[in-house]
């Protein structure tokens, strides 16, 4: 079965240091992944994929994530955290025969000033 | 403006009472779906649909119906509701052209007493 994990419920960084969300997940076959961000009171907004090719993708807001075949991880990094960075990230898998998506429980980012 | 439009964005009703939340999306998406978000447990799909006429259950179905009668709509149908069922509903769309990014609606809070 499908399953993706982001083992923390919350991380905590200092403005401008790097960050790391992470996330592993199990699928059988060859995985999409996705990383969305959700602010307060809004809906899911898309950051990055991976598909295929090469194991760094970079995303939206200077975000970038590396795909870890071995280690089935694919864990969002940020050089710089920025106040604004603050927010509920979540990783999601989906199958590349099928059309069922499955998302982690999210975790969430603060990011001090 | 490419857009995933969702009503109501809340609503309040009594156990038993049926209820409708509709889905519209303006990209020509061909994939639907529809989620629950609950606080730790991240979001569940609870349906999803490949094109019109043409649905599956995701990970929740229990106690929702959906429909797929035209391409750019996606209603979620509670026939008795249940407090159980109090949550926050997206309704998302996404294409094999993008490799399947979901663009997320902005949600509905659903509380049933």
């Amino acid at each position: 079965a499908q399953s993706v994990a982001q083992p923390e419920d919350q991380v905590n960084v200092a403005e401008g240091n790097p960050l790391t969300v992470k996330c592993t997940y199990s699928v059988s076959g060859n995985p999409y992944l996705f990383w969305y961000v959700q602010y307060p009171n809004r809906g899911l907004q898309f950051l990055l994929k991976y598909i295929t090719g090469d194991n760094l993708v970079k995303g939206s807001y200077g975000f970038e994530a590396e795909f870890n075949k071995s280690q089935t991880s694919f864990h969002l990094k940020k050089p710089s955290a920025l106040v604004s960075d603050s927010a509920l990230y979540f990783c999601a898998v989906r199958h590349t025969g099928g059309f069922k998506t499955i998302f982690g429980a999210g975790t969430r980012l603060f990011v001090k000033a | 403006e490419a857009q995933v439009t969702q009503n109501p964005r809340y609503l309040i009703t009594v156990t038993g009472k049926k209820l409708t939340v509709t889905c519209s999306q303006n990209m020509n998406h061909e994939y639907m779906s529809w989620y629950r978000q609950d606080p730790g447990l991240g979001l569940r799909q609870i349906y999803y649909s490949m094109n019109v006429e043409v649905t599956d259950k995701g990970d929740v179905p229990e106690g929702y119906k959906v429909s797929r009668k035209e391409k750019r709509n996606f209603p979620l149908i509670l026939e008795s509701p249940s407090p159980n069922q109090t949550s926050l509903y997206f309704c998302a769309s996404s294409s094999s052209v993008t490799s399947y990014e979901q663009y997320f609606g902005p949600g509905t809070r659903l509380t049933v007493t």
